[in-house]
């Protein structure tokens, strides 16, 4: 198993700036995922998060307002940049051990208000 | 592309009685499905899973889901719903090891006493 520790859990902040959060795994993982979970609906991939190359972001989202950094093998950044409201979401941070009967592991999110 | 589908926004069932919760999926391989449960306010909390081998699989709190490959369907289910089970109830897959998860749009489940 994997323990995840993500952090901020929750915050309020102003449209227009960026927050910035941060994903800290107990055990080296080739791949970290990153999710966005809108009010009341499912959760979304926004990115996959290799150590040591550029995240692979999928359709709808891109690198200038969701930059991601993997500095290292248990460890990843996901920044929300110059926010709207349409931001709010809960965002969370997964990882997926390469053994095949595994399931996901995930943080227990940031809940993102923007006003 | 993987895909799964919940087609249910919202299921009621009444305390005591069985629940089922509904899920097809698409992959172009074989299927890792799992289900998770989110309560409010709270994270995802994994209940079950299916690699391979048996098709029905047991899992956390007296949930099982069947696996059926001809129906390409992994619907959850419980012998006897509690009021306890009241949550956000959502299906996702995988066709790989290490992948991301593929979710459902998730089926609020609300147990009545």
């Amino acid at each position: 198993s994997a323990v995840i520790s993500q952090k901020p859990s929750r915050d309020i902040c102003q449209r227009g700036t960026s927050l910035t959060i941060q994903c800290q795994v107990d055990s080296q993982v080739t791949m970290m995922f990153w999710y966005r979970q809108q009010p009341g609906q499912s959760l979304t991939l926004i990115a996959t998060a290799n150590q040591g190359s550029e995240a692979t972001y999928e359709s709808g989202f891109v690198i200038d307002k969701f930059p991601i950094s993997r500095p290292n093998l248990t460890f990843s950044t996901l920044t929300v940049s110059n926010m709207s409201p349409e931001d709010s979401s809960i965002y969370l941070c997964s990882v997926a051990p390469q053994v095949s009967n595994t399931e996901a592991f995930f943080g227990q999110g940031t809940r993102l208000t923007v006003v | 592309a993987q895909s799964v589908a919940q087609p249910e926004d919202q299921v009621n069932v009444a305390e005591g009685n069985p629940l089922t919760v509904k899920c097809t999926y698409s992959v172009s391989g074989n299927p890792y499905l799992f289900w998770y449960v989110q309560y409010p306010n709270r994270g995802l909390q994994f209940l079950l899973k299916y690699i391979t081998g048996d098709n029905l699989v047991k899992g956390s709190y007296g949930f099982e889901a069947e696996f059926n490959k001809s129906q390409t369907s992994f619907h959850l289910k419980k012998p006897s719903a509690l009021v306890s089970d009241s949550a956000l109830y959502f299906c996702a897959v995988r066709d790989q090891a290490g992948t991301a998860l593929i979710f459902g749009k998730g089926t609020t489940l609300s147990v009545s006493s």
